[in-house]
């Protein structure tokens, strides 16, 4: 299995500031998302994290607000733009990993936009 | 794009019985359909997973069934105990290409 490390676990942000997330892998993966998880509601696909390009944007979702970075292939981090209070949500990073062909989460990163 | 669907949305069972979680996908090309219980302030943890050439998966109490023909596949849980009462996710996936999720079924446990 991936052993997945997000920071901060949480935090409490001022609306209109920025925060960037990041995601540490312990072994290289191909495959790498990052999941926002509203308030009792399920998980919605941001983005796919690509090694050495521009990130892969789900509808909804433009660079501007979320920019992505992936560096290699055991990192990535996500910034959270102008944050506004509808941003509150735990953002999930995900991993695709072909040791066991399967679909892992960090712990998940809580943030709450005052 | 990929959808899913995922019902109920709620369920409340006695426990010992039996709960049924049902979901349906849109992409035909979809072959891996994972299984993820979310427990409170608690990240999606995998507990079952079936691939589109198998069409059953038994793990102690917990099986998954596939109908590729239909597009759905759905979670069983035998003899519930108050433990596993969380929020359950369905997803499909082509083979780790982005994966999609279901709205999530609220399972409640009664003892």
């Amino acid at each position: 299995s991936a052993v997945i490390s997000q920071k901060p676990s949480r935090d409490i942000c001022q609306r209109g500031t920025s925060l960037t997330i990041q995601c540490q892998v312990d072994s290289q993966v191909t495959m790498m998302f990052w999941y926002r998880q509203q308030p009792g509601q399920s998980l919605t696909l941001i983005a796919t994290a690509n090694q050495g390009s521009e990130a892969t944007y789900e509808s909804g979702f433009v660079i501007d607000k979320f920019p992505i970075s992936r560096p290699n292939l055991t990192f990535s981090t996500l910034t959270v733009s102008n944050m506004s209070p509808e941003d509150s949500s735990i953002y999930l990073c995900s991993v695709w990993a072909d040791s066991g062909n399967t679909i892992y989460f960090g712990e998940g990163s809580w943030l709450t936009v005052v | 794009g990929e959808n899913v669907e995922q019902h109920p949305s709620t369920l409340s069972v006695q426990e010992g019985d039996s709960a049924v979680i049902k979901c349906t996908y849109s992409d035909s090309a979809s072959n891996y359909f994972p299984w993820y219980k979310q427990e409170l302030g608690k990240r999606p943890q995998l507990i079952i997973d079936i691939r589109s050439n198998v069409g059953e998966k038994k793990d102690q109490r917990i099986a998954v069934t596939l109908n590729k023909t239909a597009k759905h596949f759905s979670l069983h849980i035998t003899e519930t105990q108050p433990e596993d009462s969380a929020v359950y996710f369905c997803a499909a996936s082509k083979g780790g290409f982005k994966t999609i999720f279901g709205a999530g079924t609220r399972l409640f446990v009664k003892a």
